[in-house]
C-alpha cells in the first residue's frame, strides 16, 4: 500500500480483555516496529523485526505483550489481560533494508476502561 | 547506550519569527539523527535526518537542522514560522531502533 496501515484507529475495551492491533506496513519494507505513546510522553519502543531475523523484543514491558509478524509483512500486537495502565497510543512503522528513518501508521489510540 | 534529551516542554514563537527546538543526544560512535513532527491526532512524520557529510540538513516544509558533534546537538531550525507549523516534534537517534526524545510542542500565534 501507500503508507502504514494501522488497524482499529481506536479501541475501547474492558479491563482483563484481550486485544489485537494489526499493522499493515508498506509493500516492501523489511523493517517492522511497535512504539507506544502515553499521554505527554514520548515514545516508547516495544519491539523490531527484520526480515527473517530473530525479534528484538527488549522493550516490551511485560509478558502480557506479544508480537508477530507473519510472512514478513502484516504484524499483530497482542496485549493479553489488559490494565488501565496500557491505555496509550500505539505506533506501528516500516522502513526498507538498510534505510534510516522510518514511515509511521497514524496508530491505534487503546483506551482500557 | 543512546539517548536523547529535548530540554524545553513547548517552544512558543509568532508567526514570522525564526524557531529553534533544541535537542541534544548522546551516543557511542556516529549518530544517525532523525526530526519527526506529530499533528494532532495523526502519526508521526519524517522531517529530515543527519546520517555523514554537511553539518546542514534541509528537510520538508522548509525546516532544517544542525549537527553540533562538539556540542552533541542537533537542533531542529525554520527561518519563519508559519501558524501551519505548530505540532509535537520529536528528535530521534539510532541506526535501524530510534531512541526518540520526549517531544517539544511549538506553538505558532498569528
Amino acid at each position: 500500500g501507500a503508507g502504514v496501515s494501522q488497524s482499529p484507529s481506536n479501541k475501547v475495551t474492558e479491563k482483563g480483555k484481550d486485544v489485537e492491533l494489526r499493522c499493515d506496513p508498506i509493500s516492501g519494507h523489511t523493517a517492522l516496529y511497535w512504539y507506544r505513546q502515553s499521554l505527554g510522553q514520548g515514545l516508547e519502543f516495544l519491539i523490531y523485526f527484520q526480515g527473517n531475523s530473530a525479534p528484538d523484543k527488549s522493550g516490551l514491558p511485560s509478558d502480557r505483550f506479544s508480537a508477530e509478524r507473519t510472512g514478513g509483512s502484516v504484524s499483530t500486537l497482542t496485549i493479553q489481560r489488559t490494565q488501565q495502565e496500557d491505555s496509550a497510543v500505539y505506533l506501528c512503522a516500516s522502513s526498507p533494508l538498510e534505510s534510516y528513518g522510518y514511515t509511521f501508521g497514524s496508530g491505534t489510540r487503546l483506551t482500557v476502561v | 547506550a543512546q539517548s536523547v534529551a529535548q530540554p524545553e516542554d513547548q517552544v512558543n514563537v509568532a508567526e514570522g519569527n525564526p524557531l529553534t527546538v533544541k535537542c541534544t543526544y548522546s551516543v557511542s560512535g556516529n549518530p544517525y539523527l532523525f526530526w519527526y513532527v506529530q499533528y494532532p491526532n495523526r502519526g508521526l512524520q519524517f522531517l529530515l535526518k543527519y546520517i555523514t557529510g554537511d553539518n546542514l540538513v534541509k528537510g520538508s516544509y522548509g525546516f532544517e537542522a544542525e549537527f553540533n558533534k562538539s556540542q552533541t546537538s542537533f537542533h531542529l531550525k525554520k527561518p519563519s514560522a508559519l501558524v501551519s507549523d505548530s505540532a509535537l516534534y520529536f528528535c530521534a537517534v539510532g541506526f535501524q531502533k530510534l531512541v526518540f526524545g520526549t517531544g517539544t510542542r511549538l506553538l505558532v500565534s498569528p
